[in-house]
């Protein structure tokens, strides 16, 4: 069993499209996470969930709009697609990361291309 | 958001050489650091975890923290061509709520 799985793994689209891309997580962690990979691999935080609540909001274009249903999952909706939101999106999830020797799990990220 | 930096390579080392890793980062109330390993096309995975100052050593690979200098490096004993990979280092503080990544070093290992 995949322990973080999102999907789609690709996704092409055109500007001005509505996208999501959905996240799941069996591994009973309480936060799950959003994070942005340009294409110089700098990985960027865009959204953190505790158990259904935000408790991370960086500075991020409100088109971006995460939606939590219940703790295994974190969704990612993007309004009005732009050339600059191309880039890979990971999820990832952790119990508590500040002593917690396992750190982040990722899922396998969603590969976003806008053209 | 607090600043994590590394040198982005690429670092070269032939194989069997010991390939060392550096980072410092800004937030001096920092608690926890890890240090990611990414191969091209795929995520990131957990190779060391370390929140003492001082070494702590796995296989071939050994990690050193300095809270003083506010510094954090990755040593990777005899190094193999399947090492060449970009190595991501990740502090977390008491303020925040999520890993900070470093822009992460590319290292190429060469037979």
């Amino acid at each position: 069993d995949t322990a973080v799985s999102q999907t789609p793994k690709y996704l092409v689209t055109q500007m001005g499209n509505d996208k999501s891309i959905k996240c799941e997580q069996n591994l009973g962690h309480d936060t799950m996470y959003w994070y942005k990979q340009d294409s110089k691999k700098f990985l960027k935080i865009m959204f953190s969930y505790n158990n259904k609540e935000l408790i991370i909001n960086e500075t991020v274009p409100n088109r971006f709009s995460p939606k939590s249903p219940d703790k295994a999952h974190l969704n990612l909706h993007i309004n009005s697609l732009e050339l600059g939101d191309s880039a890979v999106y990971f999820c990832a999830s952790s119990q508590d990361t500040l002593t917690n020797p396992n750190g982040y799990t990722f899922g396998s990220g969603t590969r976003l291309t806008v053209v | 958001q607090k600043e994590v930096e590394q040198n982005s390579g690429p670092l070269s080392v032939p194989e069997g050489a010991i390939a060392s890793l550096n980072c410092t980062y800004s937030d001096r109330g920092s608690q926890s650091f890890f240090w990611y390993r990414q191969y091209s096309g795929k995520s990131p995975e957990l190779i060391m975890f370390i929140y003492s100052n001082g070494d702590k050593e796995d296989g071939r690979f050994t990690a050193q923290l300095n809270k003083a200098s506010q510094y954090v490096s990755l040593l990777i004993r005899d190094s193999q061509p399947s090492d060449s990979a970009t190595y991501l280092c990740a502090v977390h503080s008491n303020s925040g709520y999520a890993l900070n990544f470093g822009k992460g070093t590319s290292l190429l290992v060469t037979p």
